[in-house]
């Protein structure tokens, strides 16, 4: 079976500019949630959707937008990039949205802001 | 506020010796922890977790951790270290109930040297 994937795997924009990025679930996963994980330091959490309705928010700028589709995959935006907004961007997918779900990551999408 | 210490930043041991990764919790109610591993340039891997139940808690690769309540700690544990183990160590935590968010710690990085 597939694990999660997401795409793309690299990305370099300048400041200012839009950005998505996509994310496929494992198959029978519900749930996706995004973290962002800078060098040198463990993954910050950025939202969590299940069936389609976010269940949680990190503390992160209103920049920073999701959705998840009715196939469960999902899409982060990042308006307005800033130059700390460079990072990798994880996705994980779980069964359902409970507290005690296994979280399964994908590869991750690089990002860099020139 | 939820929060998850990994105490040493570099652990190293030598191949076929027994290898701890310490970590410690702060979390209201009962704690949901995690166990994964990043290998470079790639996503986390779910290694282990504890929900309830026995505090010896074995997950994959031969690695097990074990929950001590008292001492709010959650050490991963190998009895006999590979080379091939030699990656990035994350403890993660949630509470309880509503709050979804998984608490990370900053990593161990640990080397096993032949």
């Amino acid at each position: 079976d597939a694990g999660v994937t997401q795409s793309p795997t690299h990305l370099i924009k300048t400041r200012g500019q839009h950005v998505t990025l996509r994310c496929s679930p494992i198959s029978g996963h519900k749930s996706v949630s995004w973290y962002q994980q800078v060098l040198g330091q463990g993954p910050q959490f950025i939202f969590q959707y299940y069936e389609k309705e976010e269940r949680g928010r990190g503390n992160f700028p209103d920049r920073f937008s999701a959705r998840q589709f009715p196939n469960y995959s999902s899409e982060l935006n990042v308006n307005a990039l800033l130059l700390g907004d460079s990072a990798l961007y994880l996705c994980a997918s779980s069964l359902g949205g409970g507290s005690t779900d296994t979280q399964y990551f994908g590869p991750g999408t690089r990002l860099t802001v020139l | 506020a939820q929060s998850v210490a990994q105490p040493e930043d570099q652990v190293n041991v030598a191949e076929g010796n027994p290898l701890t990764v310490k970590c410690t919790y702060s979390v209201s109610g009962n704690p949901y922890l995690f166990w994964y591993v990043q290998y470079p340039n790639r996503g986390l891997q779910f290694l282990l977790k504890y929900i309830t139940g026995d505090n010896l808690v074995k997950g994959s690769y031969g690695f097990e951790a074990e929950f001590n309540k008292s001492q709010t700690s959650f050490h991963l544990k190998k009895p006999s270290a590979l080379v091939s183990d030699s990656a990035l160590y994350f403890c993660a935590v949630r509470g309880a109930g509503n709050n979804r968010k998984l608490i990370w710690g900053l990593g161990t990085s640990l080397a096993v040297n032949p």
